[in-house]
């Protein structure tokens, strides 16, 4: 089965610190994702990347950035972490880079984060 | 841009009864669409999906969701529920052409119960 690893399941942080989130594929998929997940929001993206070292913007990049240097490895970072950034994140990867939807996205179980 | 609008927030059902859940989305060119399953403390797992073909698409597990073009409507329905079927319902829709990224709806909750 293909896996789909985040680093953390809760994590708590204070206001201002540089948060790192980080998500491991283990199936080689070239497109991986970044999504915030909030009540009544549903998923929202994030950043994405169809390559290594490539990253594009989703709908929702302000005050977060990503790091793609190994192709089974995608990294979220929070550059200074606010309250507002509460929130349960996911990462998901797909195959065939730009095209993989129709074979499904392949999700981890997330990560929840609090910043105070 | 394509959208998608889950108009229920939450739908409780009693088990084995028949459940609908509602999905609209919007787009100007043609589109697939999908529907993905949370069950709690879990990540999002795909349930069924519509590419092209027969509009009924059937998932192993008893769901189903027809398309409909005209009326732009993704409905996911199953004819008796279980409690085990208890979870967070997304619908998501991406373009057939160009980087296929997949846009969600806000989600719908099914809250099964004895």
């Amino acid at each position: 089965d293909v896996k789909v690893t985040q680093s953390s399941r809760y994590l708590v942080k204070r206001t201002g610190e540089k948060v790192f989130l980080e998500c491991v594929q283990d199936m080689d998929h070239e497109n991986m994702f970044w999504y915030r997940q909030d009540p009544g929001l549903g998923l929202r993206l994030i950043y994405f990347s169809y390559d290594v070292k490539m990253k594009e913007k989703g709908d929702i990049p302000e005050g977060y950035s990503v790091s793609r240097e190994k192709k089974e490895r995608f990294s979220l970072i929070l550059e200074s972490a606010s309250t507002n950034q509460t929130s349960m994140y996911l990462c998901a990867s797909s195959l065939l880079s730009g095209q993989g939807a129709v074979f499904g996205y392949t999700f981890g179980s997330g990560t929840r984060l609090t910043v105070v | 841009a394509q959208s998608v609008t889950q108009l229920d927030s939450q739908v409780p059902v009693f088990e084995e009864a028949p459940v609908e859940l509602r999905c609209n989305y919007s787009s100007s060119v043609s589109v697939y669409l999908f529907w993905y399953v949370q069950y709690p403390n879990q990540g999002l797992q795909l349930l069924l999906k519509y590419l092209s073909g027969s509009t009924l698409v059937e998932s192993i597990n008893g769901f189903e969701a027809e398309f409909n073009k005209s009326q732009t409507s993704f409905h996911l329905r199953k004819p008796s529920v279980h409690i085990s079927d208890t979870a967070e319902y997304f619908c998501a829709v991406t373009l057939n052409t160009g980087f296929q990224k997949l846009v969600f709806g806000t989600g719908t909750r099914l809250l099964v119960s004895p």
